[in-house]
Order: C-alpha cells, then sequence, then structure tokens
C-alpha cells in the first residue's frame, strides 16, 4: 500500500513568486490535510479537504490555498511569496470520523530567497 | 479548547538507558492520543494511537505509552533507548471533528 506523496520534495522560489505543492492521499483515504513546519512555530495547521470541499481552516492568510480534486489529490498553493513562507510543509491523509490517526508524507521543502 | 503540552523542549538520554517523554492534554472528552516521531528532513511517522480500553498502548520501535486520565496524560517510554531513536517526538490529540492538536515536540539527543 503507497504511503502519502508529497512532490517536489525540495523548491526554492525567489520572493514575490507563486507556489504549488502536491499531494496524493493514501488509496481510500479521503481527507487530506496540510501542515507547516517551522523551526520557530512547530507544527500549524493549515486546511484540511474533504471530498472535494475545505472543512477546516487554520489561522494563515489568504495567500495560502488549497483545493482537492475527485481523485482525493490535493494541492496548496501560495502566492506572493516571502521569505518567512520558507518551511516544511506536510501533508497527511486519514479517515474522517475515524480515529485512526494521521498518516504523513515527507513533506516539501520549501525555501524562498 | 483542545491543547497538547510537551513540557520538555530537549531531553539527552545515554544508549540504553530508558526514556519517558511528558505529555498532558486538554480536551473535553474521552480523547484519541498519538505520538509521532520524526527524523530530520522527514515527514512525522506514527509511533502509536490509544482509542479506548487498556491505558497502556504499546508501539513501534519498543515504545509504549500510558493513558492517565486523572492526570491527563500520555507519556511515552521506552526501556531502553538506542541511538537511533534521536530524533524529534509529537503528542497529539484528535477530537470528533478530525481535528488534530500537536505539541509543541521534544527533541531527544542519544549519547554514546
Amino acid at each position: 500500500k503507497a504511503g502519502v506523496t508529497q512532490t517536489p520534495r525540495y523548491l526554492i522560489k525567489t520572493r514575490g513568486q507563486q507556489v504549488t505543492l502536491s499531494c496524493s492521499p493514501i488509496s481510500g483515504h479521503r481527507s487530506v490535510s496540510w501542515y507547516q513546519q517551522t523551526p520557530g512555530q512547530g507544527l500549524q495547521f493549515l486546511f484540511e479537504y474533504f471530498s472535494e470541499t475545505q472543512r477546516n481552516k487554520g489561522n494563515f492568510p489568504g495567500r495560502f490555498s488549497g483545493r482537492q480534486f475527485s481523485n482525493s489529490r490535493s494541492e496548496m498553493n501560495v502566492s506572493t511569496l516571502e521569505l518567512g513562507d520558507s518551511a516544511l510543509y506536510l501533508c497527511a491523509s486519514s479517515h474522517p470520523g475515524q480515529p485512526y490517526g494521521y498518516t504523513f508524507g515527507s513533506g516539501t521543502r520549501l525555501t524562498v530567497v | 479548547a483542545q491543547s497538547v503540552t510537551q513540557p520538555d523542549i530537549h531531553i539527552t538520554v545515554s544508549e540504553g538507558a530508558s526514556l519517558e517523554l511528558r505529555c498532558n492534554y486538554s480536551y473535553g472528552a474521552t480523547p484519541y492520543l498519538f505520538w509521532y516521531v520524526q527524523s530530520p528532513g522527514q515527514g512525522l511517522q506514527l509511533l502509536l494511537k490509544y482509542f479506548s480500553g487498556d491505558t497502556l498502548v504499546q508501539g513501534i520501535k519498543g515504545f509504549e505509552a500510558e493513558f492517565k486520565r486523572s492526570q491527563s496524560s500520555f507519556n511515552l517510554r521506552k526501556p531502553s533507548v538506542h541511538w537511533s531513536d534521536a530524533a524529534e517526538y509529537f503528542c497529539a490529540v484528535q477530537n470528533t471533528g478530525n481535528q488534530f492538536y500537536f505539541g509543541t515536540g521534544t527533541s531527544l539527543t542519544v549519547i554514546p
């Protein structure tokens, strides 16, 4: 059974650009969540998608957006990148309503220069 | 509101020594509790989980955790630490709405 796949693994972007990150959940998982991880702030919840609908949203500016496709794959987009957006972005999938916990991908390391 | 506290930011233990990482949670109902481990540059791997029943749960890599409702704690333990256990450890609680709340993590260093 394949795990959660995130692409790309590493990304370097220039301030002001935009970026799109991709996440393919475990087969059968319909809930996908995104987290930003930085040394100073730890794991911060961005948003959760279920059946192509955003179900929960964290406290991030509107520059951060996401979507989910009918096959449960998800993308997140960050526009007008700032230096502070440099982080490890983690995607996780789960069974909604079941306490199985998240299964995380290896993350995308975004560096903004 | 739900929250998770990991009071120890960093812990150093000798290889072969026992380990206990502390986790306290705040949640109104019976919580679903988890421990995750993260190696540098990697995602988080699930070590173990508690839903209900036996309050002592076994996980992978020889880890176990004990749920104590009276203390709102879910501490992670390992009898004998290996150098490969050096990593960041996160405690998390899940509510019925499938929202997860993570602690700030405990960094474990293992010295030979």
